[in-house]
């Protein structure tokens, strides 16, 4: 199963933006790669996804290495609601069993 | 619009007791999960199942059993809990193929306590 590594913690101030980063030396070519968060108490959320291009969508953006063994999750303005933990995950295109989605980042957004 | 729904959500056993949760979504998706997330750490994949009648070991499988004989319902069994055992369990959901937009649909957990 292709793994990602997250840094453990990040922290940021309200309104500025955060670059939360991903690292997946061993994705293979159909593999999607996935964000998703978890708010205090809740279950995960999905962020957003994307294979090769460059993502957006209302919630963040997701940038791609060209050689696709790393990404990165850009919130442009954080808010104190987005203080969770952010989980980078992959996923094939067609057979997503066995999701695997370790520690993530827990990212603190401070006033 | 029920989404996952996982019942219950809370319960206490004490070590032995068998008990079984529900996870059911009404979203007619093909794949389900069952997660566990012990406190401050992340989700580790149980068992999971890519349809009706099928189930997999995921990656802590030990001490679990699963049944999906109905594609919207995912059980989760314990046959004789642990203390180990006490965890936040979550349940999730997500379609196949051309449907499949990539999102996996979460229930809110169920908080298992063995004593």
């Amino acid at each position: 199963d292709a793994k990602t590594t997250q840094p453990n913690s990040m922290e940021s101030n309200e309104e500025e933006p955060v670059h939360l980063p991903c690292n997946h030396s061993t994705i293979s070519g159909t593999d999607y790669i996935h964000w998703y968060r978890q708010l205090p108490s809740q279950g995960p959320e999905y962020v957003i996804h994307g294979l090769t291009s460059n993502v957006n969508n209302r919630m963040a953006s997701l940038a791609i290495a060209e050689d696709r063994k790393s990404s990165t999750l850009i919130l442009h303005r954080a808010t104190l609601r987005d203080a969770a933990v952010y989980y980078c995950i992959l996923r094939a295109l067609w057979n997503t069993d066995k999701l695997i989605f370790g520690t993530g980042t827990r990212l603190q957004v401070f006033p | 619009n029920a989404g996952v729904t996982q019942t219950p959500k809370f319960r206490v056993l004490k070590t032995g007791q068998s008990m079984t949760l529900l996870c059911a979504q009404d979203m007619n998706h093909e794949y389900m999960y069952w997660y566990r997330q012990d406190p401050g750490m992340g989700l580790r994949l149980i068992h999971y199942s890519v349809g009706e009648g099928t189930t997999a070991k995921g990656e802590v499988p030990d001490g679990y059993n699963v049944s999906r004989l109905k594609k919207q319902n995912f059980l989760l069994g314990l046959e004789s809990a642990a203390p180990s055992q006490t965890s936040v369990y979550f349940c999730a959901s997500t379609p196949w193929g051309a449907q499949n937009t990539g999102e996996l649909f979460f229930g809110e957990g169920s908080r298992l306590t063995v004593l």
